[in-house]
C-alpha cells in the first residue's frame, strides 16, 4: 500500500528565501505525482502535475522534481513571498489506484 | 473553465436531517470525485464516479449516498450523520480515472449539530 509522507511538517521563512519542501513515498511504481496549494478552510489548487516520466515542472517561481527510484518529489519555492504561505500538499497517483494524499507542510512566509 | 463549484459553502445540520451537497463542473471532464477532510489532515476519498458510473466507494457509511446525475454534475446526499462527519467535504474532477490532473472546488464546510 502506498505511504506518502512530507517533511517538514511546518515550516516557517522570511520574506525572500528560496525554499525546499520534500515529498517521498514508498511505492515507485507511481503513474504521476500532483502538488496541491491549500489556504486555511478552502479547497486544493493545483500547483504542478509530473508525470512518471518526467524529471520536472516548472511554473512561474515554482520547480517541482521527481526522482522515481528513490521515492522523492521536491517541490521549490524561489524568492518566497507572505502570499505563499499555505499548506503544501503531494499527492501520488499509482497504476490502477486512486490518489493519496502525503500530511500536508504548513508553510509560513514572514514579511 | 477550469472551476470546479460546489454549494452551499456552509451548512450546520443536526442528526436527524436530509440534505445534499453539490459539486458541478464544465470542463468536460468524465471522472468526478467526493473527499473528505478533517482538521489538519490530508482528503480522504469518499467515492469516484467514471462516466457517471460509481467505480470506487472506499467504505464509506451508507448515511453518505452519492448520485451523478449526468457527466457535470455530482451530489452527496446527507441522512442521519453523526457530530464526527463534521469536515470540509471537497469535490473534484478530472479527464478521466488514469494519470490525470485532479481540479477541486472549493469546499462544503459541514457542521453536524
Amino acid at each position: 500500500k502506498q505511504e506518502v509522507t512530507q517533511i517538514p511538517a511546518a515550516l516557517s521563512v522570511p520574506e525572500g528565501e528560496n525554499l525546499v519542501l520534500n515529498c517521498s513515498f514508498t511505492d515507485s511504481a507511481i503513474y504521476n505525482l500532483q502538488w496541491f496549494r491549500q489556504d486555511p478552510g478552502k479547497g486544493l489548487t493545483s500547483l504542478l502535475l509530473i508525470q512518471s516520466s518526467q524529471r520536472e515542472q516548472t511554473s512561474g517561481r515554482l520547480n517541482a522534481s521527481l526522482d522515481k527510484s528513490s521515492g522523492r518529489s521536491t517541490l521549490y519555492i524561489a524568492a518566497s513571498q507572505p502570499g505563499d504561505s499555505a499548506t503544501y500538499l503531494c499527492a501520488v497517483l499509482n497504476y490502477g489506484q486512486n490518489f493519496v494524499f502525503g500530511p500536508g507542510t504548513r508553510l509560513s512566509v514572514l514579511p | 473553465d477550469t472551476e470546479v463549484t460546489q454549494t452551499p459553502k456552509h451548512l450546520v445540520m443536526g442528526m436527524t436531517n436530509k440534505k445534499s451537497l453539490k459539486c458541478e463542473q464544465h470542463m468536460g471532464h468524465r471522472a468526478m470525485y467526493w473527499y473528505k477532510q478533517k482538521a489538519k489532515k490530508p482528503p480522504e476519498l469518499m467515492f469516484v464516479y467514471s462516466y457517471e458510473k460509481l467505480s470506487i466507494n472506499e467504505s464509506v457509511p451508507s448515511r453518505f449516498s452519492p448520485e451523478c446525475p449526468n457527466s457535470s454534475l455530482l451530489n452527496l446526499h446527507l441522512h442521519a450523520l453523526q457530530p464526527e462527519d463534521s469536515a470540509l467535504y471537497l469535490c473534484a474532477s478530472s479527464p478521466g480515472t488514469s494519470g490525470y490532473e485532479q481540479y477541486f472546488g472549493p469546499g462544503t464546510r459541514l457542521t453536524v449539530t
